[in-house]
């Protein structure tokens, strides 16, 4: 397996524009995690899955983000609109109840 | 809730010279704990699992091992390709790990 997909590996938007990151998990893996990493915070969960259906979304910082699993190979996180506040890197996880196996992650700027 | 701090936030050490790193939790009902090995500009990278207290597992030059508090990531005479940021995750209740914030590793040649 190629291990957890992310993409973008970059993306720079300005504030206000919608950001889309997309994350492939590892097959047969049934959960997925999405997280935002900052040196002040480091990492935050903000959503995961559980067989494509979303589980806990606590950690989602407000309404301009959102999530979707429409399949067992594909997941989304947008935010709209975004915020300089935004800027990160995010990383999609996978795992089979046991460790997790991340993604390279997206890193994000907002200007 | 589940706790998990590790310590140092950072550590420096000479190529050769050996140390800890140390992951403290509170958590009830411990279902695992793992290390993960973190490169600049990479996702974590998975190490070790550890299940109960008193068992240990190695990897080339590192051993991690678990008390019923804390679990300890050693470092065997470091190269400076060991030079990363090692964070610990425990796993309770649920499926979901709870993060630390990590040991900034520098090993210097």
């Amino acid at each position: 397996d190629a291990g957890v997909i992310q993409s973008p590996r970059h993306e720079v938007t300005e504030m206000g524009q919608e950001v889309t990151l997309r994350c492939k998990p590892i097959s047969g893996h049934d959960y997925l995690f999405w997280y935002r990493q900052t040196m002040m915070r480091g990492l935050e969960l903000l959503i995961y899955f559980n067989n494509n259906v979303p589980i806990d979304d606590s950690g989602m910082p407000e309404d301009r983000f959102s999530a979707k699993m429409p399949n067992a190979s594909f997941s989304t996180l947008k935010i709209q609109p975004s915020e300089p506040r935004d800027s990160a890197v995010y990383f999609c996880a996978s795992s089979d109840r046991g460790e997790q196996y991340f993604g390279p992650g997206t890193r994000l700027t907002v200007t | 809730e589940d706790q998990v701090t590790q310590s140092p936030e950072a550590l420096r050490l000479q190529e050769g010279e050996s140390s800890s790193l140390n992951c403290s939790y509170t958590v009830s009902g411990l279902r695992g704990l793992f290390w993960y090995r973190q490169d600049p500009g990479k996702g974590p990278e998975f190490l070790f699992t550890l299940y109960s207290a008193g068992e240990e597992k190695e990897k080339e030059r590192l051993k991690a091992t678990l008390t019923k508090k804390e679990s300890f990531l050693h470092i065997t005479a470091p190269k400076p390709e060991d030079s990363a940021t090692y964070l610990c995750a425990v796993q309770a209740g649920s499926y979901i790990p709870t993060f630390g914030r990590g040991t900034s590793l520098i090993v210097h040649p």
